[in-house]
């Protein structure tokens, strides 16, 4: 199995600050994706994080607002920007390994006051 | 669109009871279906998969779920409950091809009872 490591694990910050997100995997894998889980919520996905390219974002992410980088196969970040409380969550790295199983980091748990 | 549907939002059982978590999908072709757990301050632990081929799949901690393909489900069950089973439980579909995003159901909140 792959082994993520997401970095922070918890943060608290500032409304209108930036928080970048580093996910790190132990192996190379195809497919890299970042959700999202708000409290007491189910998962929502971000964003794909293509290598190479820019990531391909879901209905109702924008780049401006989650930039995300993968400059190889093992690395991703992503940043939330300009944080409001609303942005308040788990946010979670995700890797497709092993046959197709896709793994998640321990998360980053965010909390914006 | 695909969608995964969890009915029960809490269940609560005795410790040694039998459990069965329902999750119903919509895809119009072969989903690629998972079971995650969350406990209470951490990420997702894998607990099973199905792709292909047996119905029935095994997963870690004693559980096991059922690929019905006539009734779009995917029950997980266990025949003991443990008291270190309370937890969120979330059942998810993926495209088939692997590698792709995933579609979560809102999870099942588990209490297990002493």
């Amino acid at each position: 199995s792959a082994v993520i490591s997401q970095k922070p694990s918890r943060d608290i910050c500032q409304r209108g600050t930036s928080l970048t997100i580093q996910c790190q995997v132990d192996s190379q894998v195809t497919m890299m994706f970042w959700y999202r889980q708000q409290p007491g919520q189910s998962l929502t996905l971000i964003a794909t994080a293509n290598q190479g390219s820019e990531a391909t974002y879901e209905s109702g992410f924008v780049i401006d607002k989650f930039p995300i980088s993968r400059p190889n196969l093992t690395f991703s970040t992503l940043t939330v920007s300009n944080m409001s409380p609303e942005d308040s969550s788990i946010y979670l790295c995700s890797v497709g390994s092993n046959g197709n199983t896709i793994y998640f980091g321990e998360g980053s748990w965010l909390t914006v006051v | 669109a695909q969608s995964v549907t969890q009915p029960d939002i809490h269940i609560t059982v005795s410790e040694g009871a039998s459990l069965e978590l329902r999750c119903n999908y919509s895809y119009g072709a072969t989903p690629y279906l998972f079971w995650y757990v969350q406990s209470p301050g951490q990420g997702l632990q894998l607990l099973l998969k199905y792709f292909s081929g047996d119905t029935l799949v095994q997963g870690i901690k004693g559980f096991e779920a059922e690929f019905k393909r006539s009734q779009s489900s995917f029950n997980l069950r266990k025949p003991s409950v443990h008291w270190s089973d309370a937890a969120e439980y979330f059942c998810a579909v993926g495209e088939s091809g692997g590698y792709n995003k995933l579609i979560f159901g809102a999870g099942t909140r588990l209490a297990v009872h002493p």
